[in-house]
């Protein structure tokens, strides 16, 4: 089975902090790891993937995520946030033996204060 | 076109009634993907097309809910005798090949509401 965890519904940090929304996730296989950012009243947008090599996995908007496999963690962070960065987050995974479709987390609302 | 495109962008409906959801794929993009996003939770999977091949309808979650597409083309998800718990936004998504290497790109999504 596959699944995602968000473990925070909110996270609130200051303009110009770095800022970290958390993922966990459990696959089968090895996994395909995803987020997609959604902003008010917009789809989706996708921002970053890993599949395989580097641990580090650069993306759109400054953002970066680092995949852990010991701690089956994808966390994505910025080093410095923006007010325009405010928007609801998902985690998605999917794996080598599963099937086509992303399972998705429940979403982390980030909320940057000036 | 562009990007994905869904239609009607909301939908209000009576219990009892039926009603049908549009997507519109980008063009060229092999796989289409249609989620549902209930109020504060996560994405849920409905079904997943894959140029002629056999959908995938694992996670349609009662048989009031279908969905179609010929080849490569419009899909439509059907919800019969709509229910309150059916409230929800609807988000299709498309693919080229497969989202495992492409990553989805997501229409704006049809909120439908059941009164």
């Amino acid at each position: 089975a596959q699944s995602v965890a968000q473990p925070e519904d909110q996270v609130k940090v200051a303009e110009g902090n770095p800022l970290t929304v958390k993922c966990t996730y459990s696959v089968s296989g090895n996994p395909y790891l995803f987020w997609y950012v959604q902003y008010p009243n917009r789809g989706l947008q996708f921002l970053l993937k890993y599949i395989t090599g580097d641990n580090l996995v650069k993306g759109s908007y400054g953002f970066e995520a680092e995949f852990n496999k010991s701690q089956t963690s994808f966390h994505l962070k910025k080093p410095s946030a923006l007010v325009s960065d405010s928007a609801l987050y998902f985690c998605a995974v999917s794996s080598t033996t599963g099937a086509n479709n992303l399972f998705f987390g429940t979403g982390t609302r980030l909320t940057v204060i000036p | 076109g562009a990007g994905v495109s869904q239609s009607p962008s909301n939908k209000v409906t009576e219990k009892g009634k039926d009603v049908e959801l549009r997507c519109d794929p980008i063009s060229g993009h092999t796989a289409l993907y249609w989620y549902r996003q209930r109020l504060g939770q996560g994405l849920e999977f409905l079904i997943y097309f894959q140029g002629n091949s056999a959908p995938d309808k694992s996670g349609l979650p009662s048989d009031r809910f279908s969905a179609e597409r010929t080849g490569e083309s419009v899909s439509t998800l059907t919800i019969q005798r709509t229910q309150q718990e059916d409230s929800a936004v609807y988000l299709c998504a498309s693919s080229f090949k497969t989202a495992l290497n492409y990553g989805y790109t997501f229409g704006s999504g049809t909120r439908l509401t059941v009164v």
